[in-house]
């Protein structure tokens, strides 16, 4: 099935700066692409989508680049604040039908003044 | 905004004993999941299902049970609940459009003592 990495596992930004989650992925027929954010106490928040073959999504201080050929997903985090600190978790889908997402292990984000 | 609800929020019980989690979801979505989240492990896959009195199984389904009684509805069950339970038990939802996107839960804290 399908495997997902995720990496790094803690990043450590200073504010305004900028910073790139990686995950890489294993099963060449997955299709659907997910970010999600999620706080202290609370569940996972849809932040971002792709499904394209290197397709950039922008929005909410994020860009997403997908590039298929090398199986990587990228969440890049382009001016962090201090409501940008939580654990990001990248999610993929195969075309197994109805099938749950595949999630990697998750990045914790702090960022600091 | 997709909304999914899930009760109890904790839950403490002991070795043995027998818990139902509780998953509604108002958005008419025909697929619902249950996932468990640890510490190193990420968020993984217990059950699913794509329909009421459907019923299909994830990749950790060893001491789970599962029921969908309506489209809003689907219930996890601990019959003998055992330590290793201990987990943070997250529901959510999905429809074919938008890719399958899942929308969460807040999730419920579970501990077995």
């Amino acid at each position: 099935g399908e495997q997902v990495e995720q990496r790094p596992p803690h990043l450590s930004v200073r504010e305004g700066d900028s910073a790139v989650i990686i995950c890489t992925y294993t099963d060449p027929n997955s299709y659907y692409f997910f970010w999600y954010k999620q706080e202290p106490g609370a569940g996972l928040q849809l932040l971002m989508k792709v499904f394209s073959s290197t397709e950039i999504n922008e929005g909410q201080g994020f860009t997403v680049l997908l590039n298929k050929k090398d199986k990587q997903l990228s969440l890049n985090l382009t001016a962090a604040h201090p409501g940008d600190s939580a654990v990001y978790f990248c999610a993929v889908r195969s075309n197994n039908y109805a099938q749950g997402l595949t999630f990697g292990l998750g990045t914790r984000v702090s960022v600091f003044p | 905004e997709a909304a999914v609800t899930q009760s109890p929020r904790n839950k403490v019980t002991v070795t043995g004993g027998n818990v139902t989690l509780s998953c509604r979801q108002t958005n008419s979505h025909n697929y619902m999941y249950w996932y468990r989240q640890d510490t190193g492990h990420g968020l993984r896959l217990i059950h699913y299902s794509y329909g009421a009195g459907n019923l299909q199984i994830g990749d950790v389904p060893d001491g789970y049970k599962a029921t969908r009684t309506t489209q809003e509805d689907f219930f996890l069950l601990l019959e003998l609940a055992s330590p290793s339970q201990t987990s943070l038990y997250f529901c959510a939802s999905s429809d074919w459009t938008r890719g399958y996107e899942q929308y969460f839960g807040p999730g419920t804290r579970l501990t077995v003592l």
